[in-house]
């Protein structure tokens, strides 16, 4: 069935780095968008990132532009979000979402990961 | 960038009730909107995209409308399974969500 499995959350200190990881399955990965949003705790959801079909067409909210970089491997099925330089307001669940396109524009997101769950604390 | 309100942001209400939620989008978004539902410690399911399309499997007691920068979700006769935070997002311009609407037990 159609499967996204987020892993690589945990606690980090402030200024730390860490890599989260979305395992796509039962669909063509290479066929589509993927993002990834975030959840503090108690509070909503927020968009963090989207990466399209290349590298060329990645995508940041302002909160984390310059810190986190979103990439994507398609011959593994994987999604990756690097968090470098992490704050204490980055810890939440993390999502990954994927999303269909053509070429009238994105689908919304239609399938979802359980999420991961990062902790920014010294 | 486009910012979305939602309202209520609690609503109280009961089994067989109609339920009405409104989202606003600072500018027109066309009809580029989508709603989600998220029960405690679940990810996000989408019930319905581009304003008004129902995703396959929900139910039909489910509807969205609107278009431009005002928009509803209409739940016709609230379920027991229904309780739960509701989202509304833009998809025209970047992605943004909405602050909720949580569905709780009056």
């Amino acid at each position: 069935q159609v499967q996204l499995v987020e892993s690589g959350g945990g606690v980090v200190q402030p200024g730390r780095s860490l890599r989260l990881s979305c395992a796509a399955s039962g669909f063509t990965f290479s066929d589509y968008g993927m993002h990834w949003v975030r959840q503090a705790p108690g509070k909503g959801l927020e968009w963090v990132a989207v990466m399209w079909f290349d590298a060329d067409h990645r995508y940041y909210a302002d909160s984390v532009r310059g810190r986190f970089t979103i990439s994507r491997d398609n011959s593994k099925n994987t999604l990756y979000l690097q968090m470098d330089s992490l704050r204490a307001e980055d810890t939440g669940d993390y999502y990954c979402a994927r999303f269909y396109y053509d070429d009238n524009g994105p689908f919304a997101m239609d399938v979802w990961g359980h999420g991961t769950t990062v902790t920014v604390s010294s | 960038d486009i910012q979305m309100t939602q309202s209520p942001s609690t609503l109280a209400t009961s089994v067989g009730d109609r339920v009405t939620i409104t989202c606003r989008a600072s500018q027109d978004i066309s009809t580029w909107l989508a709603w989600y539902q998220q029960k405690p410690g679940k990810a996000p399911k989408l019930l319905i995209s581009k304003a008004s399309t129902l995703e396959g499997g929900v139910p039909s007691r489910f509807s969205g409308s609107g278009s431009g920068t005002e928009f509803t979700l209409t739940i016709s006769s609230l379920q027991p399974d229904d309780f739960a935070i509701y989202y509304c997002q833009q998809y025209i311009n970047s992605w943004t969500f909405g602050p909720g609407t949580k569905v709780e037990i009056k």
